[in-house]
């Protein structure tokens, strides 16, 4: 079965560095998302992608993140300056459509700000 | 208020039994449904989706909707430990794309 496949597993960084996660959603999907997971809290989402621009974005995707999508495969999340806050779990997931698709995750980047 | 809510458990049940996970959602213009399970560590695993009233089965698995009570069930029958997770309860809100997750449910299944 096509899964959603995320590099790297974990990445640790000092504060103040960029870190870039990297995601290569399933191959006939459209829609791309980012979404984040605080150690024992909720899945929250963080932006979504469709054509090549942000469809949507929460209040926590701030200056300091960016996507991209590079090439026709990669999809990518660029943290600028990291915080201690954005240790986390990073989920990307991809949908075939947009709303009311199932969403399929990768297995996730764990970051650790140190 | 809370657009998506879960009693956070943990809900115990012995294995083979029947458990029973509720979820109620504050957006009632709500349309997508979805069930996901997430073991500790890893990432959320799609279990069902469901998007009009009434019942929807798969396997041991069967998503409940009610749309005008706002709520959204699963129950899982002949529960093993191996669906010992988190089981999350996500919801597209009338208003946006954002699926937007409850904080889950910790289910542990006793052999």
């Amino acid at each position: 079965e096509p899964e959603v496949t995320q590099t790297p597993s974990h990445q640790v960084t000092q504060m103040g560095q960029e870190v870039i996660l990297r995601c290569v959603p399933i191959s006939n999907h459209l829609y791309f998302y980012w979404y984040r997971q605080i150690l024992g809290q909720k899945v929250e989402f963080l932006v979504s992608f469709y054509n090549n621009e942000i469809s949507e974005k929460s209040e926590i995707f701030d200056d300091q993140f960016s996507v991209e999508r590079p090439d026709g495969s990669n999809f990518t999340l660029k943290i600028r300056s990291t915080k201690l806050e954005d240790s986390a779990m990073y989920f990307c997931a991809s949908s075939v459509r947009g709303r009311g698709s199932p969403l399929h995750f990768g297995n996730g980047t764990r970051l650790t700000v140190t | 208020q809370k657009e998506v809510e879960q009693n956070s458990g943990p809900l115990s049940v012995p294995e083979g039994a029947i458990a029973s996970l509720n979820c109620t959602y504050s957006d009632r213009g709500s349309q997508s449904f979805f069930w996901y399970r997430q073991y500790s560590g890893k990432s959320p695993e799609l279990i069902m989706s469901i998007y009009s009233n009434g019942d929807k089965e798969d396997g041991r698995f069967t998503a409940q909707l009610n749309k005008a009570s706002q709520y959204v069930s699963l129950l899982i029958r002949d529960s093993q430990p191996s669906d010992s997770a988190t089981y999350l309860c996500a919801v597209v809100p009338s208003s946006n794309y954002k699926l937007t997750f409850g904080k889950g449910t910790l289910l542990t299944v006793n052999p």
